[in-house]
């Protein structure tokens, strides 16, 4: 299994609302990522997990927090988020954090904050 | 401050025509990978080349590597519509894998 599964695909909510972004992957890899894509922009660097632990926080405001249950997923809280935060989350995993191999990354969330 | 970024931008070109797309880093590394994006998708890795390495092939994929310029060239050969994608370099900067402002490649049948 080389997947990496992220949950919803798409999701609207209004500035007030409290939703979840939710990632899996069984390649039993040990570091996991959030990264958030604007509109003909590279991927930027929210969060890294390595571990199981919070490596890597970007200066993401708090309105973004992330948790990590176990090795296999990741998920990323969102509440009272603003229009400019509406973006393409993107979710990705490797072997070790920042080694020698490749990126795997979901399909992504589309979010719209209303 | 990024740490890779590709020229051009943009590319236009026709199907059966050959592609390629340049990126420059600024620090030195271990590798330096290319990934592809389709609209709206997320990225595939398509190709890693380590930094002791200076060219390598896969199928119609060409990469080079010039570390004393610190730049890398992605050739696509025989280009093909679904090639049509945005295409990333990038590297490890620090602890994080850090992508270069990409360019959109879009090939006309």
């Amino acid at each position: 299994d080389t997947e990496v599964t992220q949950t919803p695909k798409h999701l609207v909510m209004g500035m007030t609302n409290k939703k979840s972004l939710k990632c899996e992957q069984h390649m039993g890899h040990r570091a996991m990522y959030w990264y958030k894509q604007k509109a003909k922009k590279p991927p930027e660097l929210m969060f890294v997990y390595s571990y199981e632990k919070l490596s890597i926080n970007e200066s993401v405001p708090s309105r973004f927090s992330p948790e990590c249950p176990n090795s296999s997923l990741l998920n990323l809280h969102l509440h009272a988020l603003q229009p400019e935060d509406s973006a393409l989350y993107l979710c990705a995993s490797s072997l070790e954090q920042a080694n020698t191999g490749e990126l795997f990354f979901g399909e992504g969330s589309r979010l719209t904050v209303l | 401050s990024q740490q890779g970024e590709e020229d051009p931008q943009a590319l236009s070109i026709q199907e059966g025509e050959n592609a390629t797309m340049n990126c420059s880093y600024k620090t030195s590394i271990n590798n330096l990978q290319w990934y592809r994006q389709n609209s709206g998708r997320g990225l595939v890795h398509l190709i890693l080349i380590r930094s002791n390495e200076r060219e390598k092939h896969s199928g119609r994929l060409r990469v080079t590597l010039d570390t004393s310029k610190k730049s890398s060239s992605l050739l696509i050969t025989a280009s093909r519509a679904a090639d049509t994608a945005s295409y990333f370099c990038a590297t490890v900067y620090g602890q994080n894998f850090v992508f270069g402002p990409g360019t959109r490649l879009s090939v006309l049948p």
